[in-house]
């Protein structure tokens, strides 16, 4: 089973400014990885497959890089909807989440 | 517009079984894999497994092999997941996701409560 792991478990940042959000993998997933966001109350919202393609409706202040095991997510500016928690997740060999990262207001 | 509709929550005694349905609509029911996943409280998403809505195909992870069941019904475009000998470890966030770009459209969630 291939493990994910996200840091910083909380991020505290600024409305304006910059987050990047970590995640590393225990194994080589390839680009086979994607993020997620997901608000209190509500199902995850797919942000990125193939660790930087965005999906349908992402602005282009969020950002993903990386491969093989590191992977980043940037939001360039953060904006008062974007504070949430963030997933990573792998799809190379069956599927496996990490515990979350929770961006918070600082 | 495209989107999958879950049952509502569900409190279930010890052994018991639960059910839940994924209701798609807005697309072609038939083109894409749903997955289940679940969230227990304070823990990680977790991949069940999924099934090819198409021909009916399943893969169960491991670690439910045996106690969970997929079926789908395509003239009503839903998908189920029977979950069985439940115990108070199965209290989760149960979901459905269409697996399109990993996975692109999210059920609600449908809350399994486990309690004697």
């Amino acid at each position: 089973e291939i493990v994910m792991t996200q840091s910083p478990a909380t991020l505290s940042v600024s409305p304006g400014e910059r987050a990047t959000l970590s995640c590393r993998a225990s194994q080589s997933v390839s680009s086979n990885l994607a993020w997620y966001q997901q608000k209190p109350g509500q199902a995850p919202r797919l942000l990125f497959y193939g660790t930087s393609t965005r999906a349908t409706g992402i602005p282009a202040r969020f950002s993903g890089g990386g491969s093989g095991t590191e992977f980043t997510l940037t939001i360039s500016s953060l904006q008062s909807e974007d504070f949430a928690v963030y997933y990573c997740q792998q799809y190379n060999n069956w599927y496996s989440f990490g515990q979350g990262t929770k961006l918070e207001i600082k | 517009q495209v989107q999958l509709v879950q049952s509502g929550a569900e409190v279930k005694k010890p052994g018991a079984s639960a059910k839940v349905f994924c209701k798609a609509s807005g697309y072609t029911f038939t083109t894409y894999a749903i997955h289940w996943l679940r969230q227990a409280p304070g823990q990680r998403l977790e991949w069940m497994g999924w099934i090819n809505a198409g021909n009916g195909n399943t893969k169960y992870s491991q670690s439910f092999q045996g106690r969970v069941t997929f079926t789908r019904d395509t003239s009503a475009s839903t998908a189920y997941m029977e979950l069985s000998s439940l115990r108070s470890e199965d209290t989760a966030l149960y979901y459905c996701a269409r697996e399109s770009n990993s996975f692109d459209i999210w059920g609600q969630g449908t809350m399994v409560s486990v309690s004697s």
